[in-house]
C-alpha cells in the first residue's frame, strides 16, 4: 500500500496522558501535513512539516502540543495531559511538494478519545 | 471566520439525476480549489480540483465549476449514483507555496435515493 499510512487508528487515553500518533506519508512524499476534525466539524490546519523542519503550525494549539518529522522514521504527533476536548479524529495528508497547487493526499485518520 | 462556507449540511438526490454541491469562499487569495469526498470512519478521498485560470475542470461524472468574481464553486455528480453517498468537503489554499495547507468547509453529506 503506497498511501498515507497512519497509527492507531483509534486510540482511547484517560485525561491527563500522552497520545501520539504517528503518520508515514506516500511513497517520494516529503511534505507532511495534520488536520483535527471535531464532530459536526470540517477538517481545521494544524501543522505543516518537511523533513526535519516544522514550515507552518499557525493552527496549534500552542500548549501540549508537538509535532516532529525526523529525518528517518514517520512523522509523529503528541499531544500531552489530554482533556476530553481533544477527542477528535486527527488526519495525516502528505504531498510531493510543497506548492499550493499540489493535491494534497490523505491517511485513513486515527480517532482519539479521552475518557 | 469561516473562509470557505458550504451552506448545506445535508443534501438528498435521487439516483440517477445530477447532484450539485455548493460552496462560496470570501479569501481572494485563493487560487487552487478541490474537492474532497469522505465516507465515514476513512480518510478524505481527494476527487477533483481547478485552478484560479480555469472556469470548468471535467472527470468523468465529475465537473467542477469556478465563478472568481462571486467566489463561488460548484462540484456536479451527474448521473448520481448510490456509492457517491459520503460527505463531500470543498477546500481551498492560496499562493502561499502550500504552508498554509488546505482550508475546508464544514462539508455537505450527500444521500443518493434509489
Amino acid at each position: 500500500n503506497a498511501g498515507v499510512m497512519q497509527n492507531p487508528r483509534h486510540l482511547v487515553r484517560r485525561r491527563g496522558q500522552e497520545a501520539r500518533l504517528r503518520c508515514s506519508p506516500m511513497k517520494g512524499h516529503s511534505h507532511v501535513y495534520w488536520y483535527r476534525q471535531l464532530p459536526e466539524e470540517g477538517l481545521k490546519f494544524m501543522v505543516y512539516l518537511q523533513k526535519e523542519n516544522i514550515i507552518d503550525e499557525s493552527g496549534m494549539p500552542k500548549e501540549r502540543f508537538s509535532a516532529e518529522f525526523p529525518k528517518e522514521g514517520p512523522s509523529i504527533l503528541r499531544i500531552q495531559q489530554v482533556v476530553r476536548g481533544d477527542s477528535a479524529a486527527y488526519f495525516c495528508a502528505s504531498s510531493f511538494t510543497g506548492s499550493s497547487m499540489d493535491t494534497i493526499y490523505f491517511g485513513e485518520g486515527s480517532w482519539l478519545t479521552v475518557v | 471566520d469561516q473562509q470557505v462556507k458550504q451552506n448545506s449540511p445535508s443534501l438528498s438526490v435521487q439516483e440517477g439525476r445530477i447532484s450539485i454541491l455548493n460552496c462560496d469562499y470570501t479569501n481572494s487569495m485563493f487560487d487552487y480549489f478541490l474537492w474532497y469526498k469522505k465516507y465515514p470512519a476513512e480518510g478524505p478521498t481527494f476527487l477533483i480540483s481547478i485552478s484560479s485560470i480555469k472556469d470548468k475542470n471535467e472527470d468523468g461524472r465529475f465537473t467542477v465549476f469556478l465563478n472568481k468574481s462571486a467566489k463561488h464553486l460548484s462540484l456536479h455528480i451527474v448521473p448520481s449514483q448510490p456509492g457517491d453517498s459520503a460527505v463531500y468537503f470543498c477546500a481551498a489554499s492560496g499562493s502561499g507555496g502550500g504552508a498554509d495547507g488546505l482550508t475546508f468547509g464544514k462539508g455537505t453529506h450527500l444521500i443518493i435515493q434509489p
